[in-house]
């Protein structure tokens, strides 16, 4: 089965910073990756995923992630943080032969003024 | 469309009582599921429907029934609640192939407190 690892369970930067959250998963095929974000109280919105193709991934609110296989790596960025990015980013795996989705731990992202 | 919705959104319960939570999609999924969401242990999968008439337990079904009423409707039952049930629980449901590629769609979440 697969499985995710999320590095670190906190991530603080200062308003305008790089932000990398990291993401490292195990699948015993080629995977579907997704990075989800939960605001407080709320569900969880899908910010980008990877299924084929090209393995850099753009999404919404400027967030991007790379697949990277040979580091069986899926790490989110954003070159610039913004006050309304403070949240839980959730890094998940899927397998493409059903619909069984693993999650992370989750990290939570605090963005400093 | 309203997409997920689940009802109730808070709820406390005395250890022993039972409850149902109600999950019902309006955009024609085949798959639903259900987590629950405990600190620093992200989401864990109780029970899936991959299609109307089927169920299959996930990582952490111990405790929980489910009923897949219909293809719009998904319930959780909890016939005897525990404290260890205190947790956040969402529902999601997954678009039909070959679209979207497993994305799953969530619901606001259902905040059950036992004591």
């Amino acid at each position: 089965a697969q499985s995710v690892t999320q590095l670190g369970s906190h991530v603080s930067v200062s308003e305008g910073a790089l932000v990398l959250l990291r993401c490292n998963y195990s699948s015993s095929v080629p995977p579907y990756l997704f990075w989800y974000v939960q605001y407080p109280n709320q569900g969880l919105q899908l910010l980008l995923k990877y299924t084929t193709g090209a393995t850099l991934v753009k999404g919404i609110n400027g967030f991007e992630a790379e697949f990277k296989k040979s580091e069986t790596s899926f790490h989110l960025t954003k070159p610039s943080a913004h006050m309304s990015d403070a949240a839980e980013y959730f890094c998940a795996v899927s397998d493409r032969r059903n619909n069984d989705m693993r999650f992370g731990a989750g990290t939570r992202l605090t963005v400093k003024p | 469309n309203a997409g997920v919705t689940q009802t109730p959104k808070f709820q406390v319960l005395k250890t022993g009582q039972s409850m149902t939570l109600q999950c019902a999609q309006d955009m024609n999924h085949n798959s639903m599921y259900w987590y629950r969401q405990d600190p620093g242990m992200g989401l864990r999968l109780i029970y899936y429907s991959a299609s109307e008439g089927t169920t299959d337990k996930g990582e952490v079904p111990n405790g929980y029934n489910v009923s897949r009423l219909n293809k719009r409707e998904f319930s959780l039952r909890l016939e005897s609640a525990a404290p260890s049930q205190t947790s956040v629980y969402f529902c999601a449901s997954i678009p039909p192939p070959p679209a979207r590629y497993n994305e799953q769609f969530f619901g606001p979440g259902t905040r059950l407190t036992v004591l």
